[in-house]
């Protein structure tokens, strides 16, 4: 079974464009998730979807937003992008059965905010 | 609120020999789940071993398990004979059982191993 895709891999930006960036989950995983790395911030959670609907949403501001397809594959997009924004942004995702479910990461896609 | 602590920043383990990284959370939660993931210079985070809440023995996968101790609030992970392909960095997690997808992460431990 393919594990979570993600493209592009690498992506520089210039400071106020956007960027999207997509991520397609395991064959049967309806549940994904968006995170953020960067090396002073650690990770942190971005928001989850399942079903296409957004379902949880981490502290980050109204520029990030997603969305998920019906097919589970899901987008994230960056606007207005700042020199902050660039981190490793790593997509999971899982079965959502019940309790806790392992999320399985992607590759990432390593934005570089120019 | 979930709150994860790895207090090792970087360790340095010779070749062969056992490795324990340690893990220490907090929840109110009564019910949720502790992953180890593995993050080579790649990038990708790579999925170890879970343990859930309510699991009475410790989880095993191959040459990995987590030494859980639920009263102490700790979930160290535990390598046996170390490989120089452990090298990499070892976030500690956790998720609520109640739905809640968010995995909160440590702040990891870079392991180096020296041949």
């Amino acid at each position: 079974k393919a594990g979570v895709t993600q493209t592009p891999r690498y992506l520089i930006k210039t400071r106020g464009q956007q960027v999207t960036l997509s991520c397609s989950p395991i064959s049967g995983h309806r549940s994904v998730s968006w995170y953020q790395q960067t090396p002073g911030q650690g990770l942190q959670f971005l928001f989850e979807y399942f079903s296409e609907t957004q379902r949880n949403k981490g502290n980050f501001p109204g520029r990030f937003s997603g969305r998920q397809f019906s097919n589970s594959r899901s987008e994230m997009n960056v606007s207005t992008l700042e020199l902050g924004d660039s981190a490793l942004y790593l997509c999971a995702s899982s079965l959502q059965t019940s309790g806790s479910d392992t999320q399985y990461f992607g590759p990432g896609t390593r934005l570089t905010v120019l | 609120a979930q709150k994860i602590t790895q207090t090792q920043p970087g360790m340095f383990v010779q070749e062969k020999e056992a490795v324990t990284l340690d893990c220490t959370y907090d929840t109110s939660d009564p019910s949720y789940g502790l992953f180890w993931y593995k993050q080579p210079s790649s990038g990708e985070m790579i999925f170890l071993i879970y343990q859930g809440s309510y699991d009475q023995q410790n989880a095993t996968e191959g040459r990995y398990s987590l030494n859980f101790q639920k009263a102490r609030k700790s979930a160290n992970l535990v390598i046996s004979a170390s490989q120089l392909g452990d090298s990499a960095m070892y976030f500690c997690a956790m998720q609520s059982n109640f739905g809640n997808e968010k995995l909160t992460f440590g702040t990891g431990t870079r392991l180096t191993i020296i041949p």
